[in-house]
């Protein structure tokens, strides 16, 4: 069974304030690591993919970075803000499987002003 | 493109009938997931298929859900009888790279309701 934790499960935090979390996964077989953002009532939407080991990629506010060998990403919100909140999935690609993306149940965050 | 399009958005039906979940793809996309979301397992992968076929339908939960793409534009993805438990909602979501390079799509979801 191949497991994709997340932590923590859930986050309070206050405007202003850096935020990071936890996603890990197998190390072996690996393909790709993708970030998710899912806002309630909405569909998620992709933040970022990566590959590579020792990967960082940048999208405004947020970061990720990529650790292959040791089966973590971690993904980093600078100066959160209200419209921040939401549900942060993470996703493992198996390599070989023909694009099987197995999600973490996600780190909820929830910015107050 | 309107992205994946799902129907209904929403479906209430009885204990014991059959219920059809309706999924189109990106224009171009060759592969489509089915995912289930609930409190307890977060999103679930029920089946993907690559270029219209199935190639993992590992988790789909029992014989009773059935999936088919009949050809790129169109996935359905059955359960008969339903059961209370099968309670949740159904995202499709799709792709065009099945390597991993690039990210999935997903539609707006299929809340279910058994009652």
């Amino acid at each position: 069974i191949l497991n994709v934790e997340q932590s923590p499960q859930s986050l309070h935090v206050q405007e202003g304030d850096s935020t990071n979390f936890t996603c890990s996964f197998p190390s072996s077989n690996f393909y790709a690591l993708h970030w998710y953002r899912w806002e309630t009532a909405k569909s998620p939407e992709a933040l970022f993919v990566m590959t590579l080991n020792g990967d960082e990629k940048k999208k405004g506010r947020i970061s990720a970075t990529l650790n292959t060998k040791e089966g973590y990403s971690y993904l980093y919100i600078k100066g959160s803000q209200p419209e921040d909140s939401a549900t942060y999935l993470c996703a493992f690609m198996i390599y070989n499987q023909g694009g099987k993306l197995i999600f973490g149940q996600g780190t909820e965050l929830s910015v107050k002003p | 493109d309107a992205g994946v399009i799902q129907s209904p958005r929403h479906e209430v039906t009885e204990m014991g009938q059959e219920v059809t979940l309706r999924c189109k793809p990106i224009s171009g996309h060759n592969s489509l997931f089915w995912y289930r979301q609930t409190m307890m397992r977060g999103l679930e992968l029920l089946i993907y298929f690559n270029n219209n076929v199935p190639i993992d339908d590992s988790g789909m939960p029992e014989d009773r859900f059935s999936a088919k793409m009949p050809n790129a534009s169109f996935s359905t993805l059955k359960i008969q009888p339903s059961e209370p438990r099968d309670s949740a909602v159904y995202f499709c979501a799709s792709s065009w790279d099945p390597g991993g390079n690039t990210e999935a799509f997903f539609g707006q979801g299929t809340r279910l309701t058994v009652v």
